[in-house]
């Protein structure tokens, strides 16, 4: 059964690089068909994609946060990252590493991580 | 960006009753639309994808209909375990976007 667990610090200083990664069990993060993505949830509202990663290395980022944010992979610890540059309270938020399943056009998030709380303050 | 709305933000009802949550999308979407459901402080699971598809190992009693900018998350008979927060999530184009979500409360 696959399954996905984040991991990084809790706390980060505004200013800062949130960074965080997803570790992968149960299955190959190299699978065909399967994009990994982050998506974040601030307390009490609502989920905002963040990006996606294949495991070759293609991305794609959400425009809002394009400008400061890098997914990378590493396929040989069945990981990726997401860092996320310039943070500011507004980046507080659960942050969930899913699947992200593409089959033709069709996408979705299945399974996901449990999430991980980041609160950005000094 | 595709803005997903949904109705009602909250709907209070009980067990045994049938419900049916709205999406609406702002442009048309095919039926690229998924739906989540979500339990305090637990992550979202995929219940439907692709409009009307259901996910291996979601109850039955779970469905999803739609095409082009409205889509409806109908639950035939509420159960103890279905009071949560539903999302759908347009996967039309990028940014991939959610709705604020559906809360369903035990009346």
């Amino acid at each position: 059964q696959l399954q996905l667990q984040e991991s990084g610090p809790g706390l980060v200083k505004p200013s800062e690089t949130l960074s965080l990664t997803c570790t992968v069990s149960g299955g190959s993060i190299s699978s065909s068909g399967y994009y990994w993505g982050w998506i974040r949830q601030p307390p009490g509202k609502g989920l905002e994609w963040i990006g996606s990663i294949y495991y070759g290395g293609s991305t794609y980022y959400n425009p809002s946060l394009k400008s400061r944010l890098t997914i990378s992979v590493d396929t040989s610890k069945n990981q990726f990252s997401l860092k996320l540059s310039s943070v500011t309270a507004a980046d507080t938020a659960v942050y969930y590493c899913a699947r992200h399943r593409i089959s033709g056009i069709a996408n979705w998030f299945d399974p996901w991580g449990q999430g991980t709380l980041v609160t950005v303050s000094s | 960006d595709i803005q997903m709305t949904q109705s009602p933000s909250s709907l209070s009802t009980s067990v045994g009753d049938r419900v049916t949550i709205t999406c609406r999308a702002s442009q048309r979407i095919s039926s690229y639309l998924n739906w989540y459901q979500q339990k305090p402080g637990k992550a979202p699971k995929l219940l439907i994808y692709a409009a009307s598809s259901l996910q291996s190992g979601v109850p039955s009693r779970f469905s999803g209909s739609g095409s082009g900018t409205d889509f409806t998350l109908a639950i035939s008979s509420l159960q103890p375990e279905d009071f949560a927060t539903y999302y759908c999530q347009q996967s039309y184009s990028t940014p991939y976007t959610f709705g604020q979500g559906t809360k369903l409360e035990i009346k």
